[in-house]
């Protein structure tokens, strides 16, 4: 069970959209529609922004979306704003009742 | 509301066993379709899942650590508690406890949506 794979970084001005991805396995992000994605600003807990792929829970900006396609999913924040500058890591479910988390995206608006 | 929260040691040494509790309201496992996750993230470094326990004493840890952990729930106190032995320094991290549910609809735990503040560990003798 390895971590899922995400860029180190990314960056946009605001304004802009940027897409983040997360590559798994077929064994993992393939497999189930349960993949979720968290912000997390630093010192902070982790906040969910989206779940099963493309649910965003109650309170979260419409601005967040989340797609899937084969062993890859993606996070895209449309509108960038100085407050979206945060880790993000996406999860997924593994099988067997487990999970794996991504290496990670530092997001820096410009 | 659902809220959580870690406890335990600020300092471990090297070999010991660590144990954390969580301590959680606003839920509880008598209610079926809750688990409640164990995660940490080294200093600087990615989240890690550790371990999952659900309502109905089913659980799981994960492959790469399934020798060193052990999960417990109490019921009766809201309570969860993960044991870690062995411990060494690569395992200082921040420890956090979170909530996952169950979806309505197609049956599937979906995401950790409530998340414990953390509790640093640090191994160091």
């Amino acid at each position: 069970q390895s971590a899922l794979t995400q860029p180190a970084s990314v960056s946009g001005s605001p304004g802009q959209s940027i897409t983040i991805s997360c590559t798994g396995t077929s064994s993992d992000v393939g497999s189930f529609n349960l993949v979720s994605w968290y912000q997390q600003h630093p010192g902070k807990a982790p906040k969910v922004m989206i779940s099963e792929v493309s649910k965003r829970p109650s309170g979260v900006s419409s601005r967040f979306s989340g797609s899937k396609s084969g062993n890859t999913a993606s996070l895209t924040i449309s509108g960038l704003q100085a407050e979206d500058e945060a880790d993000y890591y996406c999860c997924a479910y593994a099988g067997n009742s487990t999970y794996v988390f991504g290496t990670g995206t530092k997001v820096t608006v410009l | 509301q659902i809220t959580l929260k870690e406890s335990g040691p600020t300092l471990v040494r090297p070999t010991q066993t660590l144990t954390l509790t969580c301590t959680f309201s606003g839920f509880s496992f008598s209610t079926s379709g809750v688990g409640v996750g164990w995660i940490r993230q080294p200093p600087g470094k990615a989240l890690e899942w550790l371990a999952l326990i659900y309502w109905d004493d089913d659980k799981r840890c994960s492959p790469s650590l399934k020798n060193r952990l052990t999960i417990t729930k109490d019921t009766s106190k809201n309570q969860v508690v993960l044991t870690m032995t062995n411990m060494d320094p690569v395992d200082t991290a921040t420890y956090y406890c979170a909530h996952i549910p169950r979806s309505g609809t197609t049956g599937f735990y979906t995401a950790f949506d409530f998340w414990g503040q953390g509790t640093l560990v640090t191994v160091s003798s």
